[in-house]
């Protein structure tokens, strides 16, 4: 069965202090895996899609990685606002729907 | 619209009562989708659409559960006979095509509770 799992559930950081997420999964395919902010109160806003291992996509302080089982999501020097939950997401072959794993809950403090 | 829009974005019903919830996608995406978020878990797919027909939907938990979509844009989710384990938040998304690989653009959802 198809599975997504986050880790850690929560995560507090000091402003500046970098730190990694983990989402390791298992499908029989991989179409793309998908990471998401989602802050109190809001739907899930999307950040990047990778598509096959080896890829990596940066935005601002964050830097996605993939392998053939797992994902990464580095935040480089984070700030206050980059306190949300992330999620990450998969989408098997010949499919359209994400499997969502449960998050991990970041907190950084100034 | 420039973004996707839920309504109403908080709902108290009585068990036993039936709810509608609307989504309002942006415009000019053909592919909807219906996710339900308890607390503490993950997203939890509902029902997609392509247009105005629902290839699948399969994550529909039971039959009090139904969804529709007209005019290949707005989509009402509605739950009969609510329950208590019902309670959740319910999200809508939207993407331009239909594999959702152009990323979904999630509503801020309506949150449910049953009492």
């Amino acid at each position: 069965e198809d599975q997504v799992t986050q880790s850690p559930e929560a995560l507090r950081l000091q402003e500046g202090e970098s730190s990694s997420l983990n989402c390791s999964y298992t499908v029989s395919g991989l179409r793309g895996l998908f990471w998401y902010r989602q802050d109190p109160g809001k739907g899930p806003e999307f950040l990047f899609t990778l598509y096959s291992a080896g890829e990596e996509k940066e935005k601002e302080r964050l830097k996605a990685t993939l392998t053939k089982k797992e994902s990464f999501l580095h935040i480089t020097a984070p700030k206050p606002e980059d306190s949300a939950t992330y999620l990450c997401a998969v989408c098997e072959d010949s499919s359209y729907k994400l499997i969502f794993g449960s998050g991990t809950r970041l907190l950084v403090r100034p | 619209g420039a973004g996707v829009s839920q309504s109403p974005s908080n709902k108290v019903t009585e068990k036993g009562k039936d709810v509608e919830l609307r989504c309002d996608p942006i415009s000019g995406h053909t592919a909807l989708y219906w996710y339900r978020q308890s607390l503490g878990q993950g997203l939890e797919f509902l029902i997609y659409f392509q247009g105005n027909s629902a290839p699948d939907k399969s994550g529909l938990p039971s039959d009090r559960f139904s969804a529709e979509r007209t005019g290949g844009s707005v989509s009402t989710l509605t739950i009969q006979r609510t329950q208590q384990e019902d309670s959740a938040v319910y999200l809508c998304a939207s993407s331009y095509r239909g594999t959702g690989m152009d990323g979904y653009t999630f509503g801020s959802g309506t949150r449910l509770t049953v009492v």
